[in-house]
């Protein structure tokens, strides 16, 4: 079983529509959690960073990280076609330590 | 904000030689490194850490000298893929992340590079 497991999609939406995504775990230890986008043969470009549980929010991107559950989220409001990419949960144990990817969840916001 | 430049982006290379990749970051001190692997449709999964000015800590099953990983200075460390060959072609990555506050911000990624052995 994979320490962070993340449905691999593809998830398709119409432009406009709320992108939900989410990611579960099975190791305690992890302690900042983050959401990277990937385009096509590039680099992952990091969305946002959290630490422990809790929400946070900047601007259409809103992630969540409930560690009661071992269970974190990422919100997109406001699709755009230009959203259209894979999506990255990653997380580590310590600031610094070396990241656990999940598989990536593949989203198509449709115009 | 941190930017890391990797290059080439894309190479070919013919079965048996040996290819260099570079990672450097271009605003910040990059006291750690981290080299990624990549498939289609898969994730990212992490070859080896290196830290500057010593050897790279490698990922179980990886092979040591097959992918080099040098780390000299603090703005650039070096993947060589020695004697490649067909089942080396991948997409590869490398990451940095800075001391102090740079370190509790995630980290940056280079923009991969895609290697093609024929």
């Amino acid at each position: 079983q994979k320490e962070v497991e993340q449905d691999p999609g593809p998830l398709s939406v119409p432009e406009g529509a709320i992108v939900s995504l989410n990611c579960t775990y099975s190791n305690s230890a992890f302690q900042y959690f983050m959401w990277y986008r990937q385009y096509s043969r590039k680099g992952p470009e990091l969305l946002m960073y959290t630490y422990s549980s809790g929400n946070k929010e900047d601007g259409r991107f809103t992630a969540q990280v409930d560690k009661s559950s071992k269970y974190i989220s990422l919100f997109i409001r406001d699709s755009q076609p230009s959203d259209s990419a894979t999506y990255l949960c990653a997380m580590s144990k310590a600031a610094g330590n070396k990241l656990t990817f999940g598989g990536g969840t593949r989203v198509l916001v449709k115009p | 904000g941190a930017v890391v430049s990797q290059h080439p982006s894309r190479v070919i290379c013919k079965s048996g030689t040996s290819v260099k990749i570079e990672c450097r970051s271009l605003d910040f001190q990059a006291t750690t490194m981290f080299w990624y692997r990549q498939f289609p449709k898969q994730s990212l999964m992490l070859m080896a850490t290196s830290n500057e000015g010593s050897k790279a800590t490698y990922e179980q099953g990886v092979e040591k000298d097959k992918f080099l990983i040098n780390h000299a200075s603090l703005t650039l460390s070096t993947l060589t893929v020695t004697s490649a060959h067909p089942e080396d072609s991948s997409f590869y990555i490398c990451s940095a992340r800075g001391a102090g506050n740079l370190a509790n911000y995630g980290y940056t990624f280079g923009s991969g590079t895609r290697l093609t052995v024929v």
